[in-house]
């Protein structure tokens, strides 16, 4: 599809475990964003990457999370030692422009991973 | 520091009658605007949008208003249908900054 998608779409798994989420933005997109939402809450922003420059981790919540973007297409976040409030949605989001060449951006959103820690 | 606010977490509209969700922001730098929509179980998906050297942006039944000295946006939704039940999440950017969505709006229109 020309979407983008993310896997797997659900995953529970229990406390202490490391897990990969993974997402393929929409070709091209050289912008890629993860956020969650944990139930009841609003979008948190995570992880942003743009290009080749150096991704902007602010959002990140403690250092069990990171993600790398490969060969500037494919992103992968992971959670080590998975505790019970990573239970969330993490979604994925690319756009055509965004950070440095600013002005109009729309993020397309994959359908998300829902997380839950057991 | 919440710097993009969407104040009522819920609002229920009558079928046919006007929608209109709010939004406010801190941040003077943002220029740029966004409603996203999200049905449950989906990724939420692109509405409409508006810079800041605008005041309206007008798409079909949707439309956004944007007061820079009050910093203040709504949406506009008219006439509301059933359909329109969702999420509705406004965002902010300024310059080359990343996205800040609000909290969000959940919409019931009620038949």
């Amino acid at each position: 599809g020309a979407g983008v998608s993310q896997s797997p779409s659900n995953k529970v798994t229990e406390k202490g475990k490391d897990v990969e989420l993974r997402c393929d933005p929409i070709s091209g997109h050289t912008a890629l964003y993860w956020y969650r939402q944990s139930l009841g809450q609003g979008l948190e922003f995570l992880i942003y990457f743009q290009g080749n420059s150096a991704p902007d981790k602010s959002g990140l919540p403690s250092d069990r999370f990171s993600a790398e973007r490969t060969g500037g297409s494919v992103s992968t976040l992971t959670i080590q030692r998975t505790q019970q409030e990573d239970s969330a949605v993490y979604l994925c989001a690319s756009s055509s422009i965004g950070g440095l060449a600013g002005g109009e951006e729309t993020q397309y959103f994959g359908p998300g991973t829902r997380l839950l820690v057991l | 520091d919440q710097q993009v606010k969407q104040n009522s977490p819920s609002l229920s509209v009558q079928e046919g009658r006007i929608s209109i969700l709010n939004c406010d922001y801190t941040n003077s730098m943002f220029d740029y605007f966004l409603w996203y929509k999200k049905y449950p179980a989906e990724g939420p998906t692109f509405l409409i949008s508006i810079s800041s050297i605008k005041d309206k942006n007008e798409d079909g039944r949707f439309t956004v208003f944007l007061n820079k000295s009050a910093k203040h946006l709504s949406l506009h939704i008219v006439p509301s249908q059933p359909g329109d039940s969702a999420v509705y999440f406004c965002a902010a950017r300024g310059g080359n900054e990343k996205l800040t969505f609000g909290t969000g709006t959940r919409l019931t229109i009620i038949p």
